[in-house]
């Protein structure tokens, strides 16, 4: 089946430092990509998408490139802010039918000033 | 806007009660779905109802059951509560169900089985 594999975390960086969370998904087909970001005691929200290969997806600093040769979808940000702290979830959604997003297990990201 | 709402926050079960997750949408959404979060396995997809009058089971639906009861609304039943069923639940919606739609996210339910 369909799958999304994330980096463990937490991922502990300063201020100011860049970030990468790797991504990388398993579908029989060509998916849609999401990053979807959860802070402390709040739902889900989106954070950005591809939705076809060499797509480059970008909102708040961060972005995400889709890689088909290399089923990535890693997130990076060039400088991170205390208030990125978050947990941040990659997800894909087949390009067929209905939406059934199929999320990876998420990564902690913890920031210090 | 509201956006997505649920209730109750947090609730407390012991094991073979029975009780009802409430949530409702005020963006004139077709597409609604309940996910449950697990430490360690992310959230995964318990029902989801495309368009009002249709519910179809998604990844984990045992023990589950739902109602479309109206367009802004998408409840979550548990007949009898297993301990295996402590988890945090979430409510999103979205435009239509296309597949590079965004799904808004409700602030969750968490729930405990004792």
């Amino acid at each position: 089946g369909n799958s999304v594999t994330q980096m463990e975390g937490p991922v502990t960086l300063s201020e100011e430092a860049f970030l990468t969370i790797n991504c990388t998904y398993t579908a029989t087909g060509y998916p849609s990509l999401f990053w979807y970001v959860q802070y402390p005691g709040e739902g889900l929200q989106l954070l950005l998408k591809a939705t076809k290969a060499d797509d480059k997806g970008s909102n708040k600093g961060f972005e995400a490139t889709y890689r088909k040769e290399t089923t990535s979808f890693h997130l990076e940000k060039g400088s991170v802010q205390v208030s990125d702290s978050a947990v941040y979830f990659c997800a894909l959604s087949m390009n067929t039918g209905f939406q059934k997003l199929v999320f990876g297990t998420g990564t902690r990201l913890l920031v210090s000033p | 806007n509201a956006g997505v709402t649920q209730t109750p926050k947090f609730q407390v079960l012991k094991t073979g009660q029975s009780m009802t997750l409430q949530c409702a949408q005020d963006m004139n959404h077709n597409s609604m779905y309940w996910y449950r979060q697990d430490p360690g396995m992310g959230l995964r997809l318990i029902y989801y109802s495309a368009s009002e009058g249709t519910t179809d089971k998604g990844e984990v639906p045992n023990g589950y059951n739902v109602s479309r009861l109206n367009k802004r609304e998408f409840s979550l039943r548990l007949e009898s509560a297993a301990p295996s069923q402590t988890s945090v639940y979430f409510c999103a919606s979205s435009a239509a169900g296309a597949f590079e739609e965004t799904q808004y996210f409700g602030p969750g339910t968490r729930l405990l089985v004792l």
